[in-house]
């Protein structure tokens, strides 16, 4: 079976332009997480999603950040306008809610702002 | 404040050593246990699940839970050279489905 699937793998901007990440869930799930990694902080949760509704954004750092997921098969997230403290990577996870909750994560997006 | 703590390590273990890593937490009312398994540069991969008080084994690894004492751990035996990675505890409560990371422990098997 395939895992959860993100793209691009990797991306190079500049600062201030609009980057959309991509992430398509293992099938049959039902809940979506997307989290953010870097050294100093470590692994934070930004948003996520039970049965395509956003339950809890509280992580998401400002309103430059929005996310969305339109069908079960399919979610993104935006950052408009990027900045360099924006460069992290970036990982989907996916899990199905009653399972115990098991999240299983994505290949992740490397994100470097310049 | 829902905190996970982890010693950020290194830990170094000979090869065919156990392992041990440890985490505990702060939330008494943590029902569910993660250990996940983090290769440089790769994505956090689960490798242990524990929702009970004791052990549970799978292969070479044993995860360990006494909510009493708000501790959990995992146990790698016969350690091999590409169990070298950062580990990641997680735990989460009853009916929640957002996860509580710890910083990680970054284990290193030496040949």
């Amino acid at each position: 079976d395939a895992g959860v699937i993100q793209s691009p793998r990797h991306e190079v901007t500049e600062m201030g332009q609009e980057v959309t990440l991509r992430c398509k869930p293992i099938s049959g799930h039902n809940s979506l997480f997307w989290y953010r990694q870097t050294m100093m902080r470590g692994l934070e949760l930004l948003i996520y999603f039970n049965n395509n509704v956003p339950i809890d954004d509280s992580g998401m750092p400002e309103d430059r950040f929005s996310a969305k997921m339109p069908n079960a098969s399919f979610s993104t997230l935006k950052i408009q306008p990027s900045e360099p403290r924006d460069s992290a990577v970036y990982f989907c996870a996916s899990s199905f809610r009653g399972s115990y909750n098991e999240q299983f994560f994505g290949p992740g997006t490397r994100l470097t702002v310049l | 404040q829902k905190e996970v703590e982890q010693n950020s390590g290194p830990l170094s273990v000979p090869e065919g050593a156990i392992a041990s890593l440890n985490c505990t937490y702060s939330d008494r009312g943590s029902q569910s246990f993660f250990w996940y398994r983090q290769y440089s540069g790769k994505s956090p991969e689960l490798i242990m699940s524990i929702y009970s008080n004791g052990d549970k084994e799978d292969g070479r690894f044993t995860a360990q839970l006494n909510k009493a004492s708000q501790y959990v751990s995992l146990l790698i035996r016969d350690s091999q050279p590409s169990d070298s990675a950062t580990y990641l505890c997680a735990a989460t409560d009853f009916g929640n489905e957002k996860l509580t990371f710890g910083t990680g422990t970054r284990l290193t098997i030496i040949p």
